[in-house]
């Protein structure tokens, strides 16, 4: 009930392609979703985050679609760029008090050139 | 804007030696604070996080140890470190509630 479940583990595209990331959760208790970006030697920095009271959310080339009945939601980037070769994670947040995040496994992103 | 810096960057120890890991916010005042371990092909695993000065909450047991000395430093720590404490540790705050988290950029731990 405590996990996200995060797919697939790598992907590989050609440059301006739609990478799709997909990340699956169980408690319906989660309120807040968002997506990190990690580059090699880095910390995650925030892309894109989502509330379950949204469908579908857009900041530039990245948008999250939310299914809330599916209890799933995914990450899509628009006319991917090599720049965007990077680990994504999902994550899913909860909590009175005390606030705490579920992470996905992480999806490794290549995009060719 | 807040920043968050975590030092060293890298290092490497001897299995049974000491361990002191620092992470300060700045920008904010009264954040939470958490640390966090990432093993490699896997996703992150909370280790503490703390709401305010001197209040520690531990996820899994285990060799490490965390300290909040003051409001915006967090502090983690170890008597005698195991092979397995090898791994990357990262620090990140947040307001509280349902906003993000930010991420400081981890220190990458090796024990030998």
């Amino acid at each position: 009930q405590q996990q996200v479940k995060q797919s697939p583990q790598s992907l590989i595209v050609q440059k301006g392609g739609i990478p799709i990331i997909n990340c699956a959760y169980e408690n319906t208790a989660f309120d807040y979703f968002p997506w990190y970006q990690q580059f090699p030697g880095k910390g995650p920095a925030l892309l894109i985050a989502i509330r379950p009271d949204v469908s579908e959310k857009k900041e530039g080339r990245f948008t999250i679609s939310f299914n809330k009945s599916a209890k799933q939601f995914s990450l899509h980037i628009m006319d991917s760029q090599p720049g965007d070769s990077a680990t994504y994670f999902c994550a899913a947040g909860k909590g009175s008090g005390t606030y705490k995040y579920i992470f996905g496994t992480g999806t490794r992103l290549k995009v060719l050139a | 804007s807040q920043t968050i810096h975590q030092w060293p960057a890298t290092l490497v120890q001897p299995v049974g030696s000491p361990l002191s890991l620092e992470c300060t916010v700045e920008g904010t005042s009264n954040p939470n604070l958490y640390w966090y371990r990432q093993a490699a092909g896997r996703g992150l695993q909370l280790l503490f996080y703390s709401v305010g000065i001197g209040q520690i909450s531990s996820e899994v047991p285990q060799n490490l140890s965390a300290s909040r000395p003051q409001d915006r430093q967090f502090i983690l720590s170890s008597k005698k470190l195991l092979l397995s404490d090898s791994g990357f540790y990262l620090c990140a705050w947040s307001r509280g509630g349902n906003q993000p988290q930010h991420f400081g950029d981890g220190t990458r731990l090796s024990i030998l």
